[in-house]
């Protein structure tokens, strides 16, 4: 059962527009979700998180929103630059059940292309 | 910032052999540690929670004798995959969290290849 799901596999941007990748989640018990950002050969970087009690967290270029009744997250950049290509994973904790926020359910990524 | 080095960076070994790699803290005690493994296209999934000085919560699925962990001390946690087998070839990734820290740092990965 894939509890955090990234439908799009792959996303292809031109330089300097907006990249929207999108997070589906099922499990309710999900409070805090984080992005990631992995090259090839290398662990994955931390984005940005959002809390459940927050819709909407920005830090720079990278935009994270949270619809909750929707269960859906979705990782805006912009503007979107040649070296933001990377795989981009989208992470889910339970934190308020006292479970470790160390333990992530991640989606599948979605391969971020930015074209020049 | 935190950093957290994995080593190996990937290895090739014969099947039935036992290989181990090493999860380190570089400046900051990890209480706990997390070891995830990924097969190609699909998503990180958390093999098991390493507490320091205590045994390994494995997840659902995953072999406790397979796959020993030990963590040792605030700034190590290793991970040995015995008998390996060429279905256990994946990319392994560790990764850790301090008292102070919000945040998960991972590790830049194992490659691991079993022929």
């Amino acid at each position: 059962d894939q509890q955090v799901k990234q439908n799009s596999p792959s996303l292809s941007v031109q330089e300097g527009r907006i990249s929207i990748l999108n997070c589906d989640y099922t499990n309710s018990m999900f409070d805090y979700f984080l992005w990631y950002k992995k090259y090839p050969a290398e662990g994955p970087t931390f984005l940005i998180s959002i809390s459940s009690i927050k819709d909407k967290n920005e830090d720079g270029r990278f935009t994270v929103f949270l619809n909750k009744s929707a269960k859906h997250l979705s990782l805006h950049i912009v503007p979107s630059q040649p070296g933001d290509s990377a795989v981009y994973f989208c992470a889910a904790s339970a934190r308020a059940g006292g479970t470790s926020y160390g333990k992530l359910t991640f989606g599948q990524g979605t391969i971020l292309t930015v074209h020049p | 910032g935190a950093v957290v080095s994995q080593h190996p960076s990937w290895v090739i070994c014969k099947s039935g052999t036992s290989v181990k790699i090493e999860c380190r803290s570089l400046d900051f005690q990890a209480t706990t540690m997390f070891w995830y493994r990924q097969f190609p296209k699909q998503s990180l999934m958390l093999m098991a929670t390493s507490n320091e000085g205590s045994k390994a919560t494995y997840e659902q699925g995953v072999e406790k004798d397979k796959f020993l962990i030990n963590h040792a001390s605030l700034t190590l946690s290793t991970l040995t995959v015995t008998s390996a087998h060429p279905e256990d070839s994946s990319f392994y990734i560790c990764s850790a969290n301090s008292i102070w820290a919000n945040v998960l740092t991972f590790g830049a990965g194992s490659r691991l290849t079993v022929l």
